[in-house]
């Protein structure tokens, strides 16, 4: 596998249950992402991981909950979502945390929540 | 504050016509990145290029090219000769020191047909 994977690429849920979303990057990046993109949305930041530490939360209800066991691995922990939270949810990861660092997305994971 | 704006929602052309999506950037800082990405739609986004505030050089590859305009705060990417496989979704973004987060315009949808 190279570059960022994402498992699995599209998940149904019910609002009672808890899932998880799996992020790898084979780059050796020590900055990982999540993101979420919905209907007629921009791309918006949930949180950011740097080496690890949590670094970033963009203000995201507790129903996600991320998790970041080494650089190369990211998880979302979902539970008690709403239909709303439907949306692609995206991983990406970069070298370093920085401005000027470019972002190597994954494909996605297309969440439909019932 | 941080703001991308791509007003061009939809852009539709023929094959081998040429085609420019607008990008309009605002920010506090001197030193900032820019950045275009593509999404197919398979969903993953991919990196197309990268530029520094202090790098004025327009840029081309192939049949991309970049303008950057700081008089102007426009970074605007043309595609030349298009084809049906650049039919996607096209956002531009923006990251600086303020923040370090990026900043995505709402992105361009690009069709091409045959």
């Amino acid at each position: 596998e190279t570059g960022v994977t994402q498992t699995p690429r599209h998940l149904v849920m019910g609002m009672t249950n808890k899932k998880s979303l799996k992020c790898e990057q084979h780059l050796g990046h020590n900055a990982m992402y999540w993101y979420k993109q919905s209907a007629k949305k921009p791309l918006e930041l949930m949180f950011v991981y740097n080496f690890k530490e949590q670094t970033e939360n963009n203000s995201v209800p507790s129903r996600f909950s991320p998790e970041c066991p080494n650089s190369s691995h990211l998880f979302l922990h979902l539970h008690t979502l709403q239909p709303e939270d439907s949306a692609l949810y995206l991983c990406a990861s970069s070298q370093d945390y920085g401005p000027q660092e470019t972002q190597y997305f994954g494909p996605g994971t297309r969440l439909l929540v019932l | 504050a941080q703001k991308v704006t791509q007003a061009q929602t939809e852009i539709s052309v023929v094959e081998k016509e040429d085609v420019t999506l607008d990008c309009v950037y605002e920010t506090r800082d001197t030193t900032y990145y820019l950045f275009w990405y593509k999404q197919p739609p398979s969903g993953e986004l991919v990196f197309l290029i990268r530029r520094n505030s202090f790098d004025e050089q327009n840029e081309i590859s192939g049949r991309y090219s970049w303008n950057f305009q700081k008089s102007t705060s426009s970074f605007n990417f043309t595609i030349t000769a298009s084809q049906v496989v650049d039919s996607a979704v096209y956002f531009c973004a923006l990251s600086d020191t303020g923040g370090f987060k990026t900043i995505f315009g709402a992105g361009t949808r690009l069709f091409v047909k045959a």
